[in-house]
Parts: C-alpha cells; sequence; structure tokens
C-alpha cells in the first residue's frame, strides 16, 4: 500500500520569499508523484506530476519538485511567491491505476 | 464551459435520510471518480469509474453507493446518512486511457449531517 506525509500542515511566508512544502511517501512499488492545488472554495487542479525521467520536474505559476528516490520525497518549491499563491497544496501517489493517495494538505499563506 | 459541474452547492441533511449528490461532466472523459475531503485526512477515494457501465470501491465506500448509467454522469447516493459523512464531496473526471492520474475536479459539495 501506498501513503503519502505532507510535513508542515501551515506555512506561512512573506511575499517574493521563496517556500518550499515538504512531501514524503511510502510504497513498496515505484509510483508516480502530483502536486495539486486548491484554490479557496474551488475544486483541486494539477500543478506538476512526475512520471519518470528527470528528477526535476516544472509546473504551472513558476512551481517545481524534485523527486529524490533515495529519501521518497517529492518537496514542492517556488523561487519568489506571490499573494495570489495562497491555496492549500495536496501531493499525492499513484501506481498509474487512477486511484489517487493524497496527502493531509499543506496551507500556504502568503503575507504582503 | 467545459468542465465539471456538482450539485447541490450545499446541503444540510438530517441523519437517516437519503441523499444523491449530482455529477455532470462534459469532456467527455471516460473515467470518474468521488472523493472526500475532512480536515487533516486530505482527499480519499469514495467510488470510481473507469468506464460507463462499470464501478470500482476506493478507500472509504461503506456507506455510499454509485452508478454509471452514461459517460457524462456519476451520481453518489447516501443511502441513510450518518454525522460522519459530514464532509466537503469533490467529483473529478479524467481520460483513463491517456493518463488516469490528471484529474479534474468539480467545485465541491458541501454536506451537514445532523
Amino acid at each position: 500500500a501506498q501513503s503519502v506525509t505532507q510535513l508542515d500542515s501551515q506555512v506561512p511566508v512573506f511575499e517574493e520569499a521563496p517556500v518550499e512544502l515538504r512531501c514524503n511517501y511510502s510504497s513498496s512499488v515505484s509510483v508516480y508523484l502530483f502536486w495539486y492545488v486548491q484554490y479557496p472554495n474551488q475544486g483541486l487542479q494539477l500543478l506538476l506530476k512526475y512520471l519518470s525521467g528527470s528528477t526535476l520536474v516544472k509546473g504551472i505559476n513558476g512551481f517545481e519538485a524534485e523527486f529524490n528516490k533515495s529519501q521518497t520525497s517529492f518537496h514542492l518549491r517556488k523561487p519568489s511567491v506571490h499573494i495570489s499563491d495562497t491555496a492549500e497544496y495536496f501531493c499525492a501517489v499513484s501506481i498509474n491505476t487512477g486511484k489517487l493517495i493524497f496527502g493531509q494538505g499543506t496551507t500556504l499563506q502568503v503575507k504582503p | 464551459i467545459a468542465g465539471i459541474t456538482q450539485a447541490p452547492t450545499s446541503q444540510i441533511l438530517a441523519a437517516g435520510r437519503r441523499m444523491t449528490l449530482r455529477c455532470t461532466q462534459d469532456m467527455r472523459h471516460n473515467a470518474m471518480y468521488w472523493y472526500r475531503q475532512d480536515l487533516g485526512l486530505g482527499l480519499r477515494l469514495i467510488h470510481y469509474s473507469n468506464t460507463a457501465g462499470t464501478t470500482g470501491k476506493g478507500e472509504v465506500p461503506d456507506g455510499y453507493s454509485v452508478s454509471r448509467a452514461n459517460t457524462d454522469d456519476f451520481p453518489l447516493t447516501l443511502a441513510s446518512a450518518v454525522p460522519s459523512q459530514t464532509s466537503v464531496y469533490f467529483c473529478a473526471s479524467s481520460e483513463w486511457d491517456r493518463d488516469p492520474n490528471e484529474q479534474f475536479f468539480g467545485p465541491g459539495t458541501r454536506l451537514t449531517v445532523l
């Protein structure tokens, strides 16, 4: 079975500062990894995904994530955040069955 | 505008009542999903359907049923609601053959069971 742990429930950060949202996963088989974003009062949308190949994945809105197999991590980063990045971020894994296993979510609060 | 619609937006329901949450997509995706979102637990898969006419159980299927009579609609039914089913419910869809994991989500239904 697969599981996902997001290490921070809330991350406050000032505008234009860098941010990292941490995600660790557990699986006995190879997995695909995802980050989804949920803006207030909306559904989730895909931010980026890792399927194979380069371990550094770039997504929408300037976000990127790095897959680290030895540390079973897939941390999300952005070098300079904006107020509009305030949202909840979910890390998820799948063994390509369409059954996504989500982490608990991290609330990113960007302050002016 | 292409996407997923869910109804109702929110609902307060007495325990023991039957309730159907509606989900419709116009993207012609063959796969559809129902999740519940609870604080501190993220999203958990309730049921899914790879194609019209077939359904499968997710992580937390107990107390819920689904049907998939056609491509566009995927209703979720609570036969006899209980307070632990208070949650935000999201419907999603994907193109199973191309990328089942890139799922498109609806705006959600907030359900309160008293």
